[in-house]
């Protein structure tokens, strides 16, 4: 059974930095691109970023571009989003996501979410 | 970037009742598209992907259609545990992109 739980999300300063990290259980990990994507309150669903199985390829949405950074550790199953000069903006619960085949695709299966809350 | 437009933003229907959502691609997308379901404080759950493919365990009353730019999902008979906020999102291109959501609520 694929389990995604995040963690690393709390009260952050803007222009500070915070790092989420995700461990992945119950399917091979390097077989898979996973994701990143985060829902601001009261707003819809919002794509952040993507890293292939390999880490050879990466990709991020603009709003954080730049900011950000996605990485995986194979070795440990484990997925990672390093959010450098945080705005209040990304405040948002931040989930990780599976690609349900290679680097993108439908995500399917997603964590519960860490909520990333940006305020002085 | 690829827009999606969709619509209704918000709707209510009773408990029985055929409900439809549209999706509009800025762009051909081919059949590039899937349908989530997000409940508050759950983890968004996928139910179809390639516009019509059903997900395993899925309950059959949900079914998709579209390709190219026009998109529908259809909950034939809508029932107490639907409500919750469904989102079309293509993976034709990156950066992958979201419709608005569409909040469905028992009348």
């Amino acid at each position: 059974q694929v389990q995604l739980v995040e963690s690393g999300g709390g009260v952050v300063q803007p222009g500070r930095s915070l790092r989420l990290s995700c461990a992945a259980s119950g399917f091979t990990f390097t077989n898979y691109g996973m994701h990143w994507v985060r829902q601001a309150p009261g707003k819809g669903l919002e794509w952040v970023a993507v890293i292939s199985n390999e880490e050879s390829n990466e990709y991020y949405a603009d709003s954080v571009k730049g900011r950000f950074t996605i990485s995986r550790d194979n070795s440990r199953n484990t997925l990672h989003l390093q959010m450098n000069s945080l705005r209040p903006e990304d405040t948002a619960i931040y989930y990780c996501a599976k690609s349900g085949s290679g680097y993108y695709y439908a995500f399917d299966s997603w964590g519960q979410g860490t909520l990333v809350i940006v305020s002085s | 970037d690829i827009q999606m437009t969709q619509s209704p933003s918000s709707l209510s229907a009773s408990v029985g009742d055929r409900v439809t959502i549209t999706c509009q691609a800025s762009q051909d997308i081919s059949n590039y598209l899937t349908w989530y379901r997000h409940k508050p404080g759950k983890a968004p759950e996928v139910l179809i992907d390639d516009a019509s493919n059903f997900e395993t365990g899925v309950p059959s009353r949900f079914s998709g259609s579209g390709s190219g730019t026009n998109f529908t999902f259809t909950i034939s008979s809508l029932q107490p545990e639907d409500t919750a906020t469904y989102y079309c999102q293509q993976y034709d291109n990156l950066p992958l992109t979201f419709g608005g959501g569409t909040k469905v609520e028992i009348k």
